[in-house]
């Protein structure tokens, strides 16, 4: 069936580094792709989203980056701090059927 | 405020009891789900109604019984559970299925017995 493939699966970085996580898709039409942060004990929060209309799109500190030939896009956080740790989800959507598909989740430990 | 409350934030219940899980939105959206979240395991789709209109999921298990009576309101009422069952259960709504950000609740925790 159509899945949406996310490494790693944790990831530890030095405060003031950079993190990268990256997500596969399978159904070639997919043209959604938002990310989510869940903090421990908290409830998922979208933190950026991308269509397929771009390659690209930034917010402050966080990228993402969209590539529809290889079916792959990826999160990038620039300087991070304490507070980005957490669970991070990307997804896709499956256009035929209106529903989003989401990785198996990363992570993110930023040690000061 | 979320603009997504469910209640209740925990529930512990045995496998002969029947409870329903509640969940309101206020943010004017279209689409209501249920997902299911347990550990290392992707976020589960369980549920989606959309202008109160439900979407067949066939993999959910007839214990789980969702309710719509309109586009603010939506349950999930359990029966006969097994421990298995127990996760965390997110509610979650968008302005348009499948294609707009999804704004979650803080979820159940369920704990089956």
């Amino acid at each position: 069936g159509e899945n949406v493939e996310q490494h790693p699966s944790t990831l530890s970085v030095q405060e003031g580094d950079s993190a990268v996580i990256k997500c596969t898709y399978s159904d070639s039409a997919s043209n959604y792709f938002p990310w989510y942060k869940q903090e421990l004990g908290k409830r998922p929060q979208l933190i950026i989203d991308i269509r397929s209309n771009v390659g690209e799109k930034k917010d402050q500190r966080i990228a993402v980056t969209l590539n529809k030939t290889a079916k792959h896009f990826s999160l990038h956080i620039t300087e991070t701090q304490p507070e980005d740790s957490a669970v991070y989800f990307c997804a896709a959507n499956l256009v035929d059927t209106d529903k989003l598909i989401f990785g198996t989740g990363t992570r993110l430990q930023v040690f000061p | 405020e979320t603009g997504v409350t469910q209640t209740p934030r925990h529930l512990v219940m045995g496998m002969t009891n029947k409870k329903s899980l509640k969940c309101e939105q206020h943010l004017g959206h279209n689409a209501m789900y249920w997902y299911k979240q347990s550990a290392k395991k992707p976020l589960e789709l369980m549920f989606v109604y959309s202008l109160e209109e439900r979407v067949e999921n066939n993999s959910v298990p007839s214990r789980f019984s969702p309710e719509c009576p309109n586009s603010s309101h939506l349950f999930l009422h359990l029966h006969t559970l097994q421990p298995e069952d127990s996760a965390l259960y997110l509610c979650a709504s968008s302005q348009v299925r499948g294609r707009s950000p999804l704004h979650f609740g803080n979820g159940t925790r369920l704990t089956v017995t």
